[in-house]
């Protein structure tokens, strides 16, 4: 069974960093490409960025770029998020998800459960 | 980057069928996916590719593609189908690991 969990989320203050990390089981982690996702309260899904199965391509959104950095450990199995400059409109709920990729069809195909980061003083 | 753009809302009848949009530039070169997300849940994956379902999704979910729109049908429309629905895809104006979501749509089954 293929899990992906959250963790690292917390309040933080505007300015400061936060380290979030997805512990993925039940699948071959370095096969595939992973996401972060995020979700504002009672808004809709914005991506974040994304990573490669061996770190050779990452991609970033621009309202992070330059701000967060997206990493992952192979051996570990597991995604990491460095944020850092924190501003209070990153105050979401921030999702790990895996990618699925062929030839004729790709998707986020599993979805961890989210850490929930707030930015405030 | 590209956007996708979606209805914020749907209505729809319980037993009838009703579709959902997403347009967008990057729908000419790549598929949607759509996903299902229900109050207090993370989203879960109901279409991927030219119209594949992940196992456990029901039959009555199908999606289609024509140009820059992407469109999920529900075929006879359960009260559990009450939801909002995402799509998302590639980017095509960026590395092909960037992502855009559409802005989502709020079902209602009536």
């Amino acid at each position: 069974e293929v899990q992906l969990v959250e963790s690292g989320g917390g309040l933080v203050q505007p300015g400061r960093s936060l380290r979030l990390s997805c512990a993925a089981s039940g699948f071959t982690f370095d096969d595939y490409a992973m996401h972060w996702v995020r979700q504002a309260p009672g808004k809709g899904l914005e991506w974040v960025s994304g990573i490669s199965w061996n770190s050779g391509s990452i991609g970033y959104a621009d309202s992070v770029k330059g701000r967060f950095t997206i990493s992952r450990d192979n051996a570990k199995n597991s995604l990491y998020l460095q944020m850092n400059s924190l501003r209070a409109e990153d105050t979401a709920l921030y999702y790990c998800a895996k990618e699925y990729s062929s030839s004729s069809a790709w998707s986020f195909d599993y979805w961890g459960q989210g850490t929930l980061v707030t930015v405030s003083s | 980057s590209s956007e996708l753009t979606q209805d914020p809302a749907v209505s729809v009848a319980l037993g009838q069928t009703v579709r959902i949009t997403c347009q967008g530039d990057s729908l000419r070169s790549y598929y949607a996916s759509w996903y299902q997300q229900k109050p207090g849940q993370a989203p879960v994956l109901v279409i991927y590719g030219k119209n594949n379902r992940p196992s456990g999704i029901p039959d009555r979910f199908s999606g289609s593609s024509s140009g820059n729109t992407a469109s999920l049908t529900i075929t006879g429309a359960q009260a559990e189908d009450e939801a909002d629905y995402y799509c998302n895809s590639r980017d095509s104006s960026g590395n092909h690991l960037e992502v855009v979501f559409g802005g989502g749509t709020k079902l209602t089954v009536l």
